[in-house]
């Protein structure tokens, strides 16, 4: 199975701040990654497929990049409603496999 | 605009079976690929299977002697089933669609503890 190593586990941020999220694949997943948002009490939104395509309706301070096999997810400019557990999600090969998970929250 | 509704019994006793259903309005399930995730207690996410347009599906290999998945186009629903289940299955499950590999539509979830 491909892992997929998240980090940071959690964070703390300012409003307006940058914010950078990383997974780490173990081996090389070709672009096949995304991105998603659990907002408390909610269920998980697509927020990036593709390692840098937006989905509909996601805001552009959003933006998703690639270095080699370390994928990262990056907020600019972050917002009150930006608050929750964010997830990479591998889709080269089965099983597709999840990072641990990033929980974003405000300083 | 597509939604799924997950439902089932919220408590199940160890070595019995788990069964949820997932309801589709908005879309066809004879369309596209429908899943299962689920999220554990402290947030790992774990891809459990799906079934396919063509009624052909796919598992976890952690979960593949355990699970099954089956539809009902008649009702536009799937079915989750997982045998003899532990402590270790609690957790919250979702269903969602497939888009190109990525999993674009969630139903809201449903919570299920196994406890005796």
């Amino acid at each position: 199975d491909i892992q997929m190593t998240q980090s940071p586990a959690s964070l703390s941020a300012s409003l307006e701040e940058i914010v950078t999220i990383t997974c780490q694949a173990s081996q090389d997943i070709s672009n096949w990654l995304a991105w998603y948002q659990q907002k408390p009490g909610k269920s998980p939104q697509l927020l990036i497929y593709g390692a840098t395509s937006l989905a509909d309706g996601v805001p552009s301070r959003f933006s998703g990049s690639r270095s080699g096999t370390q994928y990262s997810l990056t907020i600019t400019r972050l917002q009150v409603e930006d608050i929750g557990i964010y997830y990479c999600q591998q889709a080269s090969s089965g099983p597709w496999t999840f990072g641990g998970g990033t929980k974003l929250e405000l300083k | 605009e597509v939604q799924l509704q997950e439902s089932g019994p919220g408590l199940v006793k160890p070595s019995q079976s788990l069964s949820l259903t997932c309801s589709v309005t908005g879309y066809s399930i004879t369309s596209n690929y429908w899943g299962w995730i689920r999220k554990f207690p402290g947030n790992k996410m774990e891809w459990m299977g799906y079934i396919s347009y063509s009624d052909s599906t796919d598992y976890n290999p952690f979960l593949k002697s355990r699970i099954s998945i089956i539809r009902d186009t008649s009702k536009n629903q799937f079915f989750l089933q997982l045998n003899s289940v532990t402590t270790e299955d609690t957790a919250t499950y979702y269903c969602a669609r497939y888009y190109s590999s990525y999993f674009d539509y969630w139903g809201q979830g449903v919570m299920v503890t196994v406890s005796s």
